[in-house]
């Protein structure tokens, strides 16, 4: 089945410097990437998507290319900032059982904390 | 309001007790999505509906069952829990169109955090 493998956390990082997440995956077909955060205390809110090879989805400073040769989803940000500090999951979406639906498998997720 | 809602924010409940959680959309979406998140695991699909109908159903113990209504409308009936079911309960939704079409990305509620004691 689908699945999603991402860097185990925790990640703790001083201010400005440069964060790399990797995450790859598993699936058949030619799913959509993404890239959620959850803030403490809150729901998943999107970060960034792609949807095809090649593709780079980016907001907020993050950044990741869908690489169909290597499947990975590494998400990427020059310099980070206290405010970044929040958990980061990478998930796919992929047609799930039933007709018209979509599951999004994610990884476990990795957790950020950023230091002055 | 915008997005996706969920009440209650919080909710402890005994072993025996009954109890509903609530989740409403206001994006006009057509697919509605309960997820399990705890502590120690993946977050966990638990039931999807397209269109008000369930097409997923990830093996969930029948203690859970949800319900849902009208497209922007999704319940989850909670009856006679295990303290292992304590988590976080997350809703969202999304915008399916078509098997061909982009994937389009979910939306997520705040959650309910659940304690069972």
């Amino acid at each position: 089945g689908d699945s999603v493998t991402q860097m185990e956390g925790p990640v703790t990082l001083s201010e400005e410097a440069f964060l790399t997440i990797n995450c790859t995956y598993t699936a058949t077909g030619y799913p959509s990437l993404f890239w959620y955060v959850q803030y403490p205390g809150e729901g998943l809110q999107l970060l960034l998507k792609a949807t095809k090879a090649d593709d780079k989805g980016s907001n907020k400073g993050f950044e990741a290319t869908y690489r169909k040769e290597t499947t990975s989803f590494h998400l990427e940000k020059g310099s980070v900032q206290v405010s970044d500090s929040a958990v980061y999951f990478c998930a796919l979406s992929a047609p799930g059982k039933g007709a018209g639906s979509y599951q999004l498998t994610f990884g476990k997720g990795t957790k950020l904390s950023v230091i002055p | 309001e915008t997005g996706v809602t969920q009440t209650p924010r919080h909710l402890v409940m005994g072993m025996t007790n009954k109890k509903s959680l609530k989740c409403e959309q206001h994006l006009g979406h057509n697919a509605m999505y309960w997820y399990k998140q705890s502590a120690k695991k993946p977050l966990e699909l638990m039931f999807v509906y397209n269109f008000k109908e369930q097409t997923e159903n990830n093996s969930v113990p029948s203690r859970f069952s949800p319900e849902c209504p009208n497209s922007s409308h999704l319940f989850l009936h909670l009856h006679t829990l295990q303290p292992e079911d304590s988590a976080l309960y997350l809703c969202a939704s999304s915008q399916v169109r078509s098997h061909r079409g982009p994937h389009n990305e979910q939306f997520f509620g705040p959650g309910t955090r659940l304690t069972v004691l």
